[in-house]
């Protein structure tokens, strides 16, 4: 089983319509959890961070499962322009630095 | 602009050959890190350095070797090519360890 686990998809996902999307994590000590978007083999940045409340920015809330190991993305009210690959990024304080990246699910939106 | 900046962009190397990718960031970040991405397979942890003079090996360190002589700079060298390498690497830089990574533009690399 990988570290972390995501749906590559893609999800194509009618213009203003809603998205939701997992990550999977092994570890159960994992510490930290990031989302990050990426565009065409750009470099990733960082989206939001996942706290273990929940958040929510703007369109996008992210909640955090720790009983069943996931994170989840959801983006409200889909614009084109939110057409990309979403990483999520699990860290790991262990021996050596662990931070782990999914594979990445890819979202098209359409019109 | 405060920032990772990576050189060069792109670059299309013979199988063989020493390469030497640059990295510089100016926020004092302490942790730094490269990673390749390759389609199918996503990113990958290359080598790492928490702090200036110490690194350590990530997941595919093999045909690689990193140096941290100072906070600012972590260039990252191919001491002999080959194809398998042909990648888009990126560097990265992080205040800690826990804290959200920030990424330079990568560097796509063709090996032939």
């Amino acid at each position: 089983r990988k570290e972390v686990e995501q749906d590559p998809g893609p999800f194509n996902v009618p213009e203003g319509a809603t998205v939701a999307f997992n990550c999977t994590y092994s570890n159960s000590a994992s510490q930290s959890f990031f989302w990050y978007r990426q565009d065409c083999r750009k470099e990733p940045k960082l989206l939001m961070s996942v706290y273990s409340s929940g958040n929510e920015d703007g369109r996008f809330t992210a909640q955090l499962n720790r009983a069943s190991q996931y994170i989840s993305l959801l983006i409200r009210d889909s614009k084109l322009s939110d057409s990309a690959t979403y990483l999520c990024v699990v860290t790991l304080k262990a021996a050596g630095n662990k931070l782990t990246f999914g594979g990445g699910t890819r979202v098209l939106v359409k019109p | 602009i405060a920032g990772i900046t990576q050189a060069p962009t792109s670059q299309i190397l013979a199988a063989g050959r020493r390469m030497t990718l640059r990295c510089t960031q100016d926020m004092r970040h302490n942790a730094m890190y490269w990673y390749r991405q390759d389609l199918g397979l996503g990113l990958r942890l290359i080598h790492y350095s928490n702090t200036a003079g110490t690194t350590g090996k990530g997941e595919v360190p093999d045909g690689y070797s990193v140096s941290r002589a100072n906070t600012d700079d972590f260039p990252l060298t191919l001491a002999s090519a080959v194809p398998s390498q042909t990648s888009v690497y990126f560097c990265a830089s992080s205040d800690s360890f826990l804290l959200p990574l920030h990424f330079g533009n990568g560097t796509r690399l063709t090996v032939t």
